[in-house]
């Protein structure tokens, strides 16, 4: 069974321009989630889907970030316009249908995101 | 203060060694607890939840201290292959992670 995958690998991008990070969770989670991890500091959690709809977006920082999850299948996490603090990996996790915190989050292998 | 602590290290151990890493969280009302482990420029997986009445899974045993809001990881026996950045991580209220900064260890031959 394929993992979560996420698109780009990497992107390099000039300040005040705008990306678009995509992801695919594993076939039937419903729960999609979205981290950040900046340069010498913890992974921070930055929204949860739960299949279309927003479950929580606590952690997304500012407006210039929009999340969207059109069909409850990928999603997609589009910084507009980026700043250099906004430099570092971004990950993309998924977790199974039964909605609890115990299940597990399967993370992808990130987008790397540099803001030059 | 920050809502998972825990000592980055770095851990240098032999194999063969015992290691125990340590976290402490902020918020006494979490619901779950787990240690993930992290290599190099790799995604966060999934080491093992974390129970009040402790878990052991192989070489790995983890305990948690709802009291002291303090969890922990022992590893038995260090492998070559168990170097990696361990973290700590949290739940809330909600189903979101909170990560400590991690620990790292080295096991060397």
């Amino acid at each position: 069974e394929a993992g979560v995958t996420q698109f780009p690998s990497h992107s390099v991008i000039e300040k005040g321009q705008t990306v678009t990070l995509r992801c695919d969770p594993i076939s039937g989670h419903d729960n999609l989630y979205w981290y950040r991890r900046v340069m010498g500091k913890e992974i921070k959690f930055l929204l949860h889907f739960v299949k279309e709809s927003k479950q929580d977006e606590s952690g997304m920082p500012n407006n210039r970030f929009l999340a969207e999850r059109t069909g409850g299948t990928y999603s997609t996490l589009k910084v507009q316009p980026a700043e250099l603090e906004d430099s570092g990996v971004y990950f993309c996790a998924s977790s199974q249908t039964s909605g609890s915190s115990t299940d597990t989050q399967y993370f992808g292998p990130g987008t790397r995101l540099t803001v030059l | 203060r920050k809502e998972v602590e825990q000592d980055p290290g770095p851990f240098n151990v032999p194999e063969g060694a015992t290691v125990a890493f340590n976290c402490t969280y902020s918020n006494s009302a979490s619901q779950s607890f787990f240690w993930y482990r992290q290599d190099c420029r790799k995604e966060p997986k999934l080491l093992m939840s974390v129970y009040s009445s402790g878990n052991e899974d192989g070489r790995f045993t983890a305990q948690l201290n709802r009291a002291s809001q303090y969890i922990s990881l022992l590893i038995r026996d260090s492998k070559l292959s168990d170097s990696a950045t361990y973290l700590c991580v949290v739940t809330g209220s909600g189903y979101a992670l909170n990560f400590g900064k991690g620990t790292s260890l080295l096991v060397t031959p």
